[in-house]
């Protein structure tokens, strides 16, 4: 069965410093895969996609993560943390691509200190 | 454009009462999804609407579940009699097309069965 796995319930970093949540997947067919946020008493905002083009996957607010197929991964990174980073973050695949349900990761909250 | 709405926000209901949940997908949009997430654990899929068609309602949890889309416009997710363990945040997402680009989630209705 297709899953998604996050490391980490819970990151926390430094303002300024490196992102990086993990998120790694299992399907039988090429994935499309996506990251999302949740801040406080929002809903989810989608921050990037994978969908077979690029590997390198660029997205909003300075994030961006990179499809390895060989490693089964698509860890979402940014180079310097901001205050206004700290929230939730859900990695989702949808395992078929032309199907209906994301299959989502249990989230990591990412903490960001001053 | 006006995002994906859910209304209400909050919901606090004693076990054995009936809620009514509901959502307006952005305009255009044919496909809605609801999914829910119990605490604690990942979100998870419910039901997809294709127009007023149900496509995929594999993820509800049992027939105390009832969802509507009636004129292939908004959604209603009924939950009756409500249970202690279908406490937690129900999303309503929407897209154009299936898959491939992702979701619109609305915010949310938190929902607590006490």
């Amino acid at each position: 069965a297709q899953s998604v796995t996050q490391l980490g319930s819970h990151v926390s970093v430094s303002e300024g410093a490196l992102v990086l949540l993990r998120c790694n997947y299992s399907s039988s067919v090429p994935p499309y895969l996506f990251w999302y946020v949740q801040y406080p008493n929002q809903g989810l905002q989608l921050l990037l996609k994978y969908t077979s083009a690029a590997t390198l996957v660029k997205g909003i607010n300075g994030f961006e993560a990179e499809f390895k197929k060989s490693e089964t991964s698509f860890h979402l990174t940014k180079p310097s943390a901001h205050m206004s980073d700290a929230a939730e973050y859900f990695c989702a695949v949808n395992p078929n691509q032309a199907g209906t349900a994301l299959i989502f990761g249990k989230g990591t909250t990412l903490s960001v200190s001053s | 454009e006006a995002g994906v709405t859910q209304f209400p926000s909050h919901s606090v209901i004693e076990k054995g009462q009936t809620v009514t949940l509901r959502c307006d997908p952005i305009s255009g949009h044919d496909n809605l999804y609801w999914y829910r997430r119990v605490m604690g654990k990942e979100i998870k899929f419910l039901l997809h609407f294709v127009k007023e068609s149900k496509q995929d309602e594999s993820g509800m949890p049992n027939n105390r579940f009832l969802a509507e889309r009636t004129g292939g416009t908004y959604s209603t997710l009924k939950v009756q009699p409500a249970e202690l363990e279908d406490s937690g945040v129900y999303f309503c997402a929407s897209s154009q097309k299936q898959g491939i680009h992702g979701y619109t989630f609305g915010s949310g209705t938190r929902l607590t069965v006490v």
